[in-house]
């Protein structure tokens, strides 16, 4: 079956470290995104890439960084210069940019 | 930018009523999606919609594109514990190159 894998589900880091989330996607989309999503809150786009060796800054992309080297694989790192990392982290794949997300189950990040 | 503004922000009703909620901009939208979010889970695609006037149903949902094309109808009949989450409305943002999402309503049940 197709979709969208985010692993792990829950991560604990400590203050200082980087910390790289994984998010693998077998639907053949070309467009995936992450966002960060804090608790009672909407969703904050960090970053997104439209095709291979190309993405794009959101509106907190402050303290992340992405790669995406494969069409199947967006993985985003959390810097020790993101001040308030601990949060759930969503991300998404869409077969166009623009078109209806498939999302995967999130990783909860949890900064001690 | 593009905003879609949802209401109410949050909703508490007891099983078995029934449910309401919109979500509206100030530009216009040629697609209007509606997510639900289960908790610690990421969103899931309901409906969506493409033409205005248009009139969707899945099961107990139906949603609704505004003639006007600047706001979009989410109703939840006979709601059951299960309706319980977060629902998103969102549409393509300008450029369509990613899509813009509301802030969403969060509907609790009372059994």
């Amino acid at each position: 079956d197709g979709g969208i894998t985010q692993s792990p589900k829950y991560l604990f880091r400590k203050e200082g470290q980087n910390v790289t989330l994984s998010c693998e996607q077998n639907l053949n989309h070309d467009a995936m995104y992450w966002y960060r999503q804090d608790p009672g809150q909407g969703l904050r786009l960090i970053y997104y890439s439209q095709i291979v060796n190309d993405f794009q800054k959101g509106d907190i992309a402050e303290g992340y960084s992405v790669s995406r080297e494969k069409k199947e694989s967006f993985p985003l790192t959390v810097t020790s210069a993101q001040k308030n990392p601990t949060a759930f982290y969503l991300c998404a794949s869409s077969i166009l940019p623009g078109n209806g997300y498939t999302f995967g189950s999130g990783t909860r990040l949890t900064v001690v | 930018g593009q905003q879609l503004n949802q209401s109410p922000q949050s909703m508490f009703i007891q099983e078995g009523e029934d449910v309401s909620m919109n979500c509206t901009s100030s530009s216009i939208f040629n697609t209007w999606l509606w997510y639900k979010q289960d908790p610690g889970e990421g969103p899931v695609l309901l409906i969506a919609l493409y033409k205005a006037g248009e009139l969707t149903s899945n099961g107990r949902l139906t949603a609704q594109f505004g003639i006007t094309r600047k706001d979009s109808f989410l109703n939840i009949s006979a709601s059951i514990p299960s309706d319980v989450g977060i629902y998103f409305c969102a549409g393509p943002g300008q450029g369509a190159q990613k899509l813009v999402f509301g802030q969403g309503t969060r509907l609790t049940i009372n059994p």
